[in-house]
């Protein structure tokens, strides 16, 4: 069975980076036919993609968080990372990691249970 | 960029009771829309893709309908597990991947 989960800072300071990890089991991160995505969600609002890489490091992110963000893997830890830069309030929210179906680049059929991170001084 | 309209933004609803939530996408997505459930500490889940698909595990009383621009998911008889929120979100041609604002269903 496939798992995820998300690991990082919970406390991120304005205008700094955010860093954070999802570590995937139960299946390998450099299968072919498979995307592994960002989805984010602020306090009281709705979900937001960030952006997917695929297994062959091919990447695809929000054009609003295009300039500041970074998503990337790493198959010896079968892990994926993200990474966005210059940090304000507007980005704390849940962070969640999860992975589309085969063959599709945003059909998010497995998801962590997500991690809060506040950006605050 | 497509933009994904979701009603009613909340819910109230007794158990058993028949509810229905709506999503317009702003130009046609070819059926490529997916509902998710949320509930709080918990990861996400996929209830039903390409509109009407249900997902394996999902409960049948759940179901969705639509084409085109216009889709709807139908709750048939709510059960207590079934208070949560719910989002549509479209996963055609070219990113981003937007969702609906949600719909928070609870209680009456």
């Amino acid at each position: 069975q496939l798992q995820l989960q998300e690991s990082g800072p919970g406390l991120v300071k304005p205008s700094e980076t955010l860093s954070l990890t999802c570590t995937v089991s139960g299946a390998s991160i450099s299968s072919s036919s498979y995307y592994w995505g960002w989805i984010r969600q602020p306090p009281g609002k709705g979900l937001e993609w960030i952006g997917n890489i695929y297994h062959s490091g091919s990447t695809y992110y929000n054009p609003s968080l295009k300039s500041r963000v970074t998503i990337s893997v790493d198959t010896s830890k079968n892990q994926f990372s993200l990474t966005l830069r210059s940090v304000t309030a507007a980005d704390t929210a849940v962070y969640y990691c999860a992975r589309p179906a085969a063959g599709t680049p945003a059909l998010f059929d497995y998801w962590g249970q997500g991690t809060l991170v506040t950006v605050s001084s | 960029d497509i933009q994904m309209t979701q009603s009613p933004s909340s819910l109230s609803a007794s158990v058993g009771d028949r509810v229905t939530i709506t999503c317009r996408a702003s130009q046609g997505i070819s059926n490529s829309l997916a509902w998710y459930q949320l509930k709080p500490g918990r990861a996400p889940k996929l209830l039903l893709y390409a509109a009407s698909r249900l997902e394996s595990g999902v409960p049948s009383r759940f179901s969705g309908s639509g084409s085109g621009t216009d889709y709807t998911l139908t709750i048939s008889s709510l059960q207590p597990e079934d208070f949560a929120a719910y989002y549509c979100q479209h996963y055609y041609s070219t990113p981003p991947y937007t969702f609906g604002q949600g719909t928070k269903l609870e209680i009456k």
